[in-house]
């Protein structure tokens, strides 16, 4: 089974307006971290949010934020007044473990978001 | 700006040959990752060095090798390059994240394109 499941092709949004980017992930650890990377055309991957498995309050980061549903295995990216320079490929990631000498990150595939003028 | 550099930037080599991309982690940081980016298969976890000493392993095939130095930036060597080895190569370097675990910080990035 896939950890990581981002089945969003593509998303469309109008600038100023929310946008929900879905992430599922699977496992079976009591600790583990998920992290939202955003990669524009240029490139490089962006570190936008993380919400520990074990925090009891959804990760709020300017503009991001992540609905965590810990029962549904759930972790999606809320984007609130969207930009046009929000236009990328958004990445859900997952760290099973407490990190340290286990930190690896597993990746989902990605969604593209589109935003419109 | 991340504030972890990769070079080069771009890379252009032949099938069977071998290169080397260097990676500078950001100050401070202990840790190192190595990630590959292709169509097919998506980003994936190579492997990982914290001071100096191999941590984890991933997907990394045997003709690839990577290290860490003592002032801590790191090296991947890939060699008998094929036509499937083009990707773009990420370095990542981390910091303690509140309550345990690591974020990751990216770099810019290597785009490898073997002809």
């Amino acid at each position: 089974a896939q950890k990581i499941t981002q089945t969003q092709p593509g998303m469309f949004v109008q600038e100023k307006e929310a946008v929900t980017l879905d992430c599922t992930y699977d496992t079976s650890d009591q600790s583990y971290g998920l992290f939202w990377y955003k990669q524009p055309s240029s490139g490089e991957m962006i570190f936008l949010i993380y919400q520990g498995s074990y925090d009891e309050q959804n990760a709020t980061e300017g503009r991001y934020s992540l609905n965590f549903q810990k029962a549904r295995k759930s972790a999606n990216l809320v984007i609130s007044a969207s930009q046009l320079g929000d236009s990328a490929m958004y990445f859900c990631a997952m760290r099973e473990g407490r990190g340290g000498a286990n930190s690896k990150l597993t990746f989902g595939k990605g969604i593209t978001l589109s935003v419109r003028p | 700006d991340s504030g972890v550099t990769q070079t080069p930037k771009h890379l252009i080599t032949a099938t069977g040959q071998r290169v080397t991309l260097r990676c500078s982690p950001r100050s401070g940081d202990l840790s190192v990752y190595w990630y590959q980016q292709s169509l097919d298969q998506g980003l994936q976890f190579l492997i990982q060095y914290y001071n100096g000493e191999e941590r984890a392993k991933g997907n990394i095939l045997e003709r690839f090798s990577a290290q860490q130095f003592p002032d801590l930036h790191s090296e991947l060597n890939l060699s008998s390059l094929e036509l499937g080895d083009s990707a773009l190569y990420f370095c990542a370097s981390s910091v303690p994240q509140r309550g345990g675990g690591d974020t990751q910080y990216f770099g810019p990035g290597t785009r490898l394109t073997v002809l």
